[in-house]
């Protein structure tokens, strides 16, 4: 049940580009992004519904094909701040269930 | 306060302890999770409260854990007789209104807890 994300890891040097993806073997009606810094909560970045829109938040955009039950996070000219774990949370899509299921995470590294 | 509070922010228990973990929510705030996340992964649900009525407890670990939250704000999970597999970060989260398909979380930075 839990959303596979992939990679596990990237490190890039800062303006440099990066997708991170999200992948579930249920059906989704939601798909949230939300970013982890070091000893820190991790704090909500966009929600996504099912209807494949895409939403947009600074420089980091995100798409959601239910069909395909997947999603991604797109990170353009990245900047320091964005370094971070990255976890997608999933609903699972049962009725009356009110909980996130969180993948294990993206950790990225942005370099000077 | 302006945010989700976690207190205390780092616990050492010997094994076998119990342990009480608090959670503050924003003010108004129907919903509260906790959720548990150990080393190097995501959070993994633990129980979810609406005003004062656990709805969902379905990912307590054992009977050890117990959440309450008597006044429909602040909450305390309770480990009883800890073990070492207990180890991780506890984090409480709390949404307006607890439609989780559409509602944003705000997290507490956690309880750090370690078990020896």
């Amino acid at each position: 049940q839990q959303p596979v994300q992939s990679p596990q890891a990237v490190i890039l040097r800062e303006g440099e580009d990066a997708v991170i993806n999200c992948s579930s073997s249920k059906a989704l009606y939601s798909v949230h992004w939300y970013r982890q810094k070091h000893g820190e909560a991790p704090v909500f970045l966009m929600i996504l519904l099912k209807g494949g829109e895409q939403k947009g938040h600074e420089k980091i955009s995100a798409s959601f094909n239910e069909k395909k039950q997947q999603s991604s996070l797109y990170l353009t000219a990245s900047q320091l701040s964005y370094s971070g774990t990255y976890f997608c949370g999933t609903d699972p899509l049962i009725q009356g269930a009110q909980k996130l299921v969180f993948g294990q995470g993206t950790r990225l590294t942005i370099n000077p | 306060g302006a945010g989700v509070s976690q207190s205390p922010r780092y616990k050492v228990a010997k094994r076998g302890q119990d342990v009480a973990l608090r959670c503050d929510p924003i003010s108004g705030h129907v919903s509260l999770f906790w959720y548990q996340q150990a080393l190097g992964q995501g959070p993994e649900f633990l129980t979810y409260f609406q005003n004062e009525a656990q709805l969902d407890k379905s990912g307590l670990p054992s009977d050890r854990f117990f959440a309450e939250r008597p006044e429909g704000s602040v909450s305390t999970l309770k480990i009883q007789r800890t073990q070492q597999e207990d180890s991780a970060v506890y984090l409480c989260a709390s949404s307006l209104m607890g439609r989780v398909v559409d509602e944003k979380l705000f997290f507490g930075s956690g309880t750090q807890l370690s078990v020896l």
